[in-house]
């Protein structure tokens, strides 16, 4: 069955680093979408991407981070400047089509900001 | 705004006990509700969902009834496993919100032999 995968799957870094993480979404699905979830707290949205652009993006998604589509099948969260508080577990998702109501998960990085 | 409330954890329960995990929701429209699970060192995993009002979904023996009336999606499970041991995450994906889901904290669920 196919699945989205994740890279790496733990991620320790120093605090104003940059860090990509990686994503592979299914094949032939067109959303893309990253959440995050910190320890202990809800698992959170943090945008979504739709033919090479975000389709929509909340509040915690400041200029720190960007998306990106560099091939035709990873899909990068970056955050340019990592604070201590980014530390979280990221979680990359994809769906086939907007009105398709299952979003498909990756399994996770853990992201941590020393 | 879209929101869901999930029942704080951890929860440890023997072998073959009835399971209930209470998950309520606020939504401005028609939400479709879900439950996704993560086993350890998996992703979240889609477990059930359900899309309207009085609407049951379910999955290898776990169940969640879509109640409008108390703006609930509790799930159940008759007769745990030791296999079900993973964590627990109610979901909701309201119309107009360009897809994206709101997520409980997640429960945490131990079965011990």
């Amino acid at each position: 069955e196919p699945e989205v995968t994740q890279t790496p799957s733990h991620q320790v870094t120093q605090m104003g680093q940059e860090v990509i993480l990686r994503c592979v979404p299914i094949s032939n699905h067109l959303y893309f979408y990253w959440y995050r979830q910190i320890l202990g707290q809800k698992v959170e949205f943090l945008v979504s991407f739709y033919n090479n652009e975000i389709s929509e993006k909340s509040e915690i998604f400041d200029d720190q981070f960007s998306v990106e589509r560099p091939d035709g099948s990873n899909f990068t969260l970056k955050i340019r400047s990592t604070k201590l508080e980014d530390s979280a577990m990221y979680f990359c998702a994809s769906t086939s089509s907007q009105g398709e109501e299952t979003q498909y998960f990756g399994p996770g990085t853990r992201l941590l900001v020393l | 705004g879209d929101s869901v409330t999930q029942m704080e954890g951890p929860v440890t329960l023997s072998e073959e006990a009835f399971l209930t995990i209470n998950c309520t929701y606020t939504a401005t429209g028609y939400p479709s509700l879900f439950w996704y699970v993560q086993y350890p060192g998996e992703g979240l995993q889609l477990l059930l969902k359900a899309t309207k009002a009085d609407d049951k979904g379910s999955n290898k023996g776990f169940e969640a009834t879509y109640r409008k009336e108390t703006t609930s999606f509790h799930l159940e499970k008759g007769s745990v496993q030791v296999s079900d041991s993973a964590v627990y995450f109610c979901a909701l994906n309201s119309p107009g919100t360009g897809n994206q889901f709101y997520f409980g904290t997640g429960t945490s669920l131990t079965v011990i032999p």
